[in-house]
């Protein structure tokens, strides 16, 4: 079954310090991993979008990594500020092969990361 | 504004009654879904159209739900005899997979159901 499985569930910061947020999956096959950001009562964001052939992109203060190998994914996020108080969703996408697939993504159950003054 | 955009934000229902929501997805996009999420969870797929027609139906999406997207623009989302269980974000989202290496995906605000 393809599965996408984030760590931790929850986490606390203190404004200005970095932290990381881990995502293993198991889809297969595999054609790009996403992380994206969701607000309280919104739809999530895209944050960063990576092709099996990527292992790092940054997006601001948000940098993503991608291990295809170990099938392992993090983002980290430098500097926190209270708006980066959010749900961090890992989101894997199988190969989409135009009408026969679908595309749909198969989505982590998230991060809420609270970050406090 | 020239994103996904949902309508009602927020509806509060009895059981059994009938819900319709709506989604009105990027103007160029042909791909439409819809998803469903509950609290702590991420989403999860329930439907997808590319332009009128409705390509797949998640297991999830029982027969008291329907979707349909009649001009290939807009859709809409109706539960019929709505249970406690219905209870969720429903999220629509929106492509143009195109010659793009990857099919991203925009989300619409959502809307939130409560049934009582």
């Amino acid at each position: 079954k393809n599965q996408v499985e984030q760590s931790p569930q929850s986490l606390i910061i203190l404004e200005g310090k970095n932290c990381t947020l881990q995502c293993n999956y198991t889809v297969s096959p595999f054609s790009n991993l996403r992380w994206y950001k969701q607000d309280t009562g919104r739809g999530p964001v895209s944050l960063t979008i990576m092709t099996f052939s990527e292992n790092t992109k940054s997006n601001g203060r948000y940098t993503a990594t991608l291990d295809a190998d170990t099938k392992q994914s993090s983002l980290h996020i430098t500097a926190s500020q209270l708006s980066d108080s959010a749900s961090y969703i890992c989101v894997v996408g199988g190969v989409d092969h135009g009408s026969s697939n679908t595309g749909k993504l198969i989505f982590g159950q998230g991060t809420t990361l609270q970050v406090k003054p | 504004d020239t994103g996904v955009s949902q309508d009602p934000r927020h509806k509060i229902t009895k059981r059994g009654q009938n819900v319709t929501f709506r989604c009105d997805p990027i103007s160029e996009h042909n791909r439409l879904y819809w998803y469903r999420q509950t609290l702590g969870q991420g989403p999860e797929f329930l439907t997808y159209f590319q332009n009128e027609a409705q390509l797949e139906k998640s297991r999830l999406l029982s027969d008291r739900f329907s979707a349909e997207r009649p001009k290939g623009s807009f859709s809409t989302l109706e539960i019929q005899r709505t249970e406690q269980g219905d209870s969720a974000m429903y999220l629509c989202a929106s492509s143009f997979p195109g010659l793009a290496e990857y099919n991203e995906q925009f989300f619409g605000p959502g809307t939130r159901l409560t049934v009582l």
